[in-house]
């Protein structure tokens, strides 16, 4: 399996200022058809996951541009330009390339 | 607007049969795949396996032993089933559609979730 690994696990920070969150694999998550399958999902409190990031840096329909997803081969990164209240919640990046998927351990955003 | 909701017993006992339905309701379960994730507080996020809507099925290799998901176009529905259950097994099991394409080629992953379905195992 893909093992993914998410840092850091927990993150403080202040409404209007940055955060940014490191995703590794432990093999490249580049597919033959040269395409890379990372996605970043954000699970707020008592709710589903919700898909922010396809592909590695392509926002889903309605996710604020505060949000951009960067990377390559194994190494990936989600940064939130400005956060704001409501993006508190759990962020998770996840590898579809390989059955089964995996998930990282979750980074817990907290203001 | 695709709309998915879990239903099945939230207290299966031990040894017994865990079995879960996720109906679709705004749209149709075919050409899709549909996967089965849980969560629970010592394992995070699981992605246990996904069915497509002709009845192929990929599972998580550390539950295949005793997993078997299914579709019915019919009634528009998928379904899980996890034999012998132990506490282990005992967590959050969310429904979602595995992916689609966009015009432009993406593939878009888990965009569509069901609310969740707290599954207890005891006796």
């Amino acid at each position: 399996d893909i093992v993914m690994t998410q840092s850091p696990l927990s993150l403080s920070v202040t409404p209007g200022q940055p955060a940014s969150i490191s995703c590794k694999s432990s093999q490249s998550l580049v597919h033959t058809n040269g395409k890379t399958y990372l996605y970043w999902y954000l699970q707020k409190s008592g709710q589903a996951p919700q898909l922010l990031i396809n592909e590695v840096s392509n926002r889903f329909s309605g996710v604020p541009d505060r949000f951009s997803g960067s990377g390559s081969g194994t190494d990936f990164t989600l940064k939130i330009s400005q956060v704001e209240a409501e993006d508190v919640g759990v962020f998770y990046c996840v590898q579809t390339l390989q059955t089964p998927r995996t998930f990282g351990q979750g980074t817990k955003v907290e203001i | 607007q695709i709309h998915l909701q879990e239903s099945g017993p939230g207290l299966v006992k031990p040894s017994e049969t865990l079995s879960l339905t996720c109906a679709v309701s705004g749209g149709s379960i075919n050409n899709y795949w549909w996967t089965w994730m849980r969560q629970s507080a010592g394992k995070g996020l699981e992605w246990i396996g996904r069915v497509y809507a002709t009845g192929v099925t990929e599972y998580n290799p550390s539950l295949k032993s005793r997993l078997t998901l299914s579709a019915d176009t019919s009634k528009n529905n998928f379904s899980l089933k996890l034999s012998s259950v132990t506490a282990a097994d005992t967590a959050v099991y969310f429904c979602a559609r595995d992916h689609y394409f966009e015009n432009n080629g993406i593939r878009v992953a888990f965009d569509v979730w069901g609310q969740g379905a707290m599954v207890t195992v005891s006796s």
